[in-house]
């Protein structure tokens, strides 16, 4: 049963912490996406990676967020330093394009909250 | 601007009813029309899709209605059960990118 997976699940920290959160994608996808999640602005599009590559990060803080995939079995998300403001759910996707659809896998999600 | 309006933001359905969510968009490109289901707690998951040159799909009691004309597609859940009781968010993609646009969700609570 293939699953996107991410750690940790759950993260409380102060603010001006450094948060990490990853994402294992499913085995043989080529697209890596990150959302965040809150009640006031739904889901938003952090970032997302094709074949490993940045091709969008333009709904991502640049100062404070970096995403990167080191290798195709491990994606990340960093904040530095974090504010309260950041506290959400951020959730790792994985896909890949069949018949010009493209469904995306969703994880459990890191909920973060940043004291 | 939001390029994919949802509406309702909430609704509520008695068991055995009809639950209807409804998107509007604005870009003609998009060309495949995805709905997810969230549960709390859990991550988003494909519920089912459409693309432009069909008008419904139907799989089990989840149908999509598309009306290109009107930019607009629904999803209606037939016999609605306390077990659909979830968030709903419609989406849709078009181009190499494919980036999913997402409307704001649908908090939906069926009634035993």
């Amino acid at each position: 049963d293939a699953r996107v997976t991410q750690t940790p699940r759950h993260k409380v920290t102060e603010m001006g912490q450094e948060v990490t959160m990853r994402c294992q994608p499913i085995l043989g996808h080529n697209t890596v996406f990150w959302y965040r999640q809150t009640m006031m602005q739904g889901l938003e599009l952090l970032a997302y990676f094709r074949n490993r590559a940045p091709l969008d990060d333009s709904g991502m803080p640049k100062d404070r967020f970096s995403a990167e995939m080191p290798d195709a079995t491990l994606a990340t998300l960093k904040i530095q330093p974090s504010e309260p403001r950041d506290s959400a759910v951020y959730f790792c996707a994985s896909g890949f394009p069949w018949g010009g659809t493209y469904e995306q896998y969703f994880g459990p999600g890191t909920r973060l909250t940043v004291t | 601007q939001q390029q994919v309006k949802q509406s309702p933001q909430s609704l509520i359905v008695q068991k055995g009813g009809i639950s209807i969510i409804n998107c509007a968009y604005e870009n003609t490109a998009f060309d495949y029309f995805p709905w997810y289901q969230q549960f709390p707690g859990k991550g988003p998951a494909l519920l089912i899709a459409i693309r432009p040159d069909v008008s419904e799909k139907k799989e089990g009691r989840f149908t999509i209605s598309f009306n290109k004309s009107a930019k607009q597609f629904s999803l209606h859940i037939m016999d609605s059960q306390p077990g659909d009781s979830a968030t709903y968010f419609c989406a849709a993609t078009q181009g190499n990118n494919r980036k999913l646009i997402w409307g704001l969700g649908t908090s939906l609570a069926v009634n035993p």
